[in-house]
């Protein structure tokens, strides 16, 4: 199975701060990494697809970069609403696996 | 409106098997182009991808648990379910049905995304 790694588990930052989320896979996986964000309580919720499209209604302050095994998540200008989990997760094979997540907390 | 929605029981038995019905609405489970997965969380933990079922009924299953899934559809009634055997404690969690869909293609390249998730319904095993 692919592994996918994230790390940091947790990070602080401030409102207005740029804040990059790396992921790596333990293999290749081209392009085919999906992040999500979960804000707590709720269900996740789609960014970003193919490593770097930002999904439909998705503020512009995301974005994706990376593929082969090394991809990131940035946000710029981190707003209040931007606190939550973010998962990276491989569409390379099945079965089909998540990171273990990012959580991205209020400094 | 795509719209999946997960029900099942709240609460089961240590080795009971667990049947979960998501329902979804807004698309056909027969569409080239859907799926939908299963994936469940651990209270404070990460989020594992569990099944998936195909439009063609093709199933994948998690390695560690694929002996205790079963994942099936029955298209006129749109819905999707999930059987897991012989329950523990360890299986409390929320799980969720969300749809898999090929959301950008570029050439011969397709890409896909679960683009849209249900709310989860919490499952919790204990006696």
């Amino acid at each position: 199975d692919i592994q996918m790694t994230q790390s940091p588990s947790s990070l602080s930052a401030s409102v207005g701060d740029r804040v990059t989320i790396p992921c790596r896979a333990s293999q290749s996986i081209s392009y085919y990494l999906n992040w999500y964000q979960q804000q707590p309580g709720k269900a996740p919720k789609l960014l970003i697809y193919a490593a770097s499209n930002l999904q439909s209604g998705v503020p512009s302050r995301f974005s994706g970069s990376g593929s082969g095994t090394d991809f990131t998540l940035t946000i710029t200008s981190l707003q209040p609403e931007d606190f939550a989990t973010y998962y990276c997760q491989q569409n390379y094979m099945t079965p089909w696996t998540f990171g273990l997540g990012t959580k991205v907390e209020i400094k | 409106q795509v719209t999946l929605k997960e029900s099942g029981p709240v609460l089961v038995k240590p080795t009971e098997t667990l049947t979960l019905t998501c329902t979804v609405s807004g698309f056909s489970l027969s569409n080239a182009r859907m799926g939908v997965s299963w994936i469940r969380q651990p209270p404070g933990k990460a989020l594992e991808w569990l099944a998936h079922i195909f439009s063609n009924d093709e199933k994948s299953y998690t390695t560690s648990l694929k002996s205790r899934l079963t994942i099936s559809k029955d298209t006129s009634k749109s819905q999707v379910v999930l059987t897991m055997t012989n329950m523990a404690p360890v299986d409390t969690a929320t799980y969720y049905c969300a749809r898999r869909t090929t959301i950008a293609a570029s050439g011969l390249y397709y890409y896909y995304a679960m683009d849209v998730w249900g709310q989860g319904t919490t499952v919790t095993v204990s006696s």
